[in-house]
């Protein structure tokens, strides 16, 4: 059964970039069947997808994002990475990784989340 | 790049049904046969519960049902159980590989 699991800072201060890793765990990530998204909710705010990949590189970011969002993939290590630049209080919530079934076009696993408070 | 339009909260007794609606426009729902909703419990990770409007996931309950006409898709919940009480999220392909969530409705069961 896979898993994912997000690992990274809870604490950010402004201004800095925020940088968390998704690990992939009883499965591999070079698989044609999936992209691999990070997607966050705000304190009583609603969920917001900011952008997926896929194992061979290709992005594709959220356009309220886009110019602040970094995401990677380590196919050695079965691992992609979210960066995000710049921020504010505005940024602060948990932050999920999630895999995007591309026959179900869904995401179906999804990690348990990691809380990111950006304070200085 | 709007979120989809969910009500905020609904709210049903044990064995009532409940419909949940997820309002987008012509660039994603409308545009696409691919709605998923997603369920979750505080503390927990959001958890499939239709894809492609109304497919369910192996091991979802056939109580869970989704549908979808023009802009709008709708999940409904029957003979509703304390279980169910949760938020639900519609999320929508909207084009580019790009995907956006509705804001989240809480379901009570009272």
């Amino acid at each position: 059964q896979m898993q994912l699991q997000e690992s990274g800072p809870g604490l950010v201060k402004p201004s800095e970039t925020l940088s968390l890793t998704c690990t992939v765990s009883g499965g591999s990530i070079s698989s044609s069947s999936y992209f691999w998204g990070w997607i966050r909710q705000p304190p009583g705010k609603g969920l917001k997808w900011i952008g997926s990949i896929y194992y061979s590189g290709s992005t594709y970011y959220n356009p309220s994002l886009q110019s602040r969002v970094t995401i990677s993939v380590d196919t050695s290590k079965d691992q992609f990475s979210l960066k995000l630049s710049s921020v504010t209080a505005a940024d602060t919530a948990v932050y999920y990784c999630a895999r995007l079934q591309t026959a179900g076009e869904a995401f179906d696993i999804w990690g348990h989340g990691t809380m990111v408070t950006v304070s200085s | 790049q709007s979120a989809l339009t969910q009500p905020a909260s609904v709210s049903g007794s044990p064995g009532q049904s409940i419909t949940i609606s997820c309002t987008g426009t012509s660039s994603d729902v409308g545009n696409y046969n691919l709605v998923s909703w997603y369920q979750r419990h505080p503390g927990k990770a959001p958890k499939l519960m239709i894809h492609e409007a109304n497919k369910r996931p192996s091991g979802v309950s056939n109580r869970f049902s989704g549908s979808q006409s023009g802009n709008t898709a709708s999940l409904t919940i029957s003979g509703l159980q304390a279980e169910d009480e949760a938020d639900y999220y519609c999320c929508s392909y909207a084009g580019s590989s790009t995907w956006v969530f509705g804001g989240g409705t809480k379901l009570t069961v009272l």
